[in-house]
């Protein structure tokens, strides 16, 4: 079966800090790949996704991520965080119509 | 304003009274997904459905039932609720995943269900 994990559970960073967010998957197969974000108190939004073609994707509010196939990774990345990006952040996978969501990753930046 | 929506936002019952969670989009999308979102284990699917009467099991689907009678609309029923349903439940919906390279699912706000 598919799984999606995410090894950070908590991140602190301070604003101005770079971002990396692990996530791996399980299936071999063509796959295609989300991060998704929780900002407190609201619902999910979609960030980025992966379906084929160049593996470094870029998303909004400066966020990017690089699929590599040979890792099984699609990890998440952001130059310099802001305050602003406190939330929690959750990598999906899409396969045979099912979602597979990681457990996310609280990202907490302080000012 | 598109949108997915789901009532009630918020649900305290006691264990083994039948309830209903609504979910309904306005953006004529044909997948449709139920989702719980639980502290460290992030979300899982429920059931999911392709189409108006197509219904499938998600990771997670005992206890619960879907139906899919019309396109819009996609309730979650819980028979006999247990608190180990106790939750924060989410609807989602999308084009066709896997179609056109698209599949950004749109997500409601959530239903915090606690079952006593």
């Amino acid at each position: 079966a598919q799984s999606v994990s995410q090894h950070n559970h908590h991140v602190i960073l301070s604003e101005a800090a770079s971002l990396e967010l692990g996530c791996n998957y399980s299936y071999g197969g063509t796959v295609n790949l989300f991060w998704y974000v929780q900002y407190p108190g609201q619902h999910l939004q979609l960030l980025l996704k992966y379906f084929s073609g160049d593996p470094l994707v870029k998303g909004i509010k400066g966020f990017e991520a690089e699929f590599i196939k040979s890792k099984f990774s699609f990890n998440l990345r952001k130059p310099s965080v802001q305050w602003s990006d406190t939330a929690e952040y959750f990598c999906a996978l899409y396969n045979f119509n099912k979602f597979y969501f990681g457990s996310g990753t609280k990202l907490n930046v302080k000012p | 304003e598109a949108q997915v929506t789901q009532n009630p936002r918020y649900l305290i019952t006691v264990t083994g009274k039948k309830l209903t969670v609504t979910c309904s989009q306005n953006m004529n999308h044909e997948y449709m997904s139920w989702y719980r979102q639980d502290p460290g284990l992030g979300l899982r699917q429920i059931y999911y459905s392709m189409n108006v009467e197509v219904t499938d099991k998600g990771d997670v689907p005992e206890g619960y039932k879907v139906s899919r009678k019309e396109k819009r609309n996609f309730p979650l029923i819980l028979e006999s609720p247990s608190p180990n349903q106790t939750s924060l439940y989410f609807c989602a919906s999308s084009l066709p995943p896997g179609l056109a390279g698209s599949a950004e699912q749109f997500f409601g706000p959530g239903t915090r269900l606690t079952v006593l």
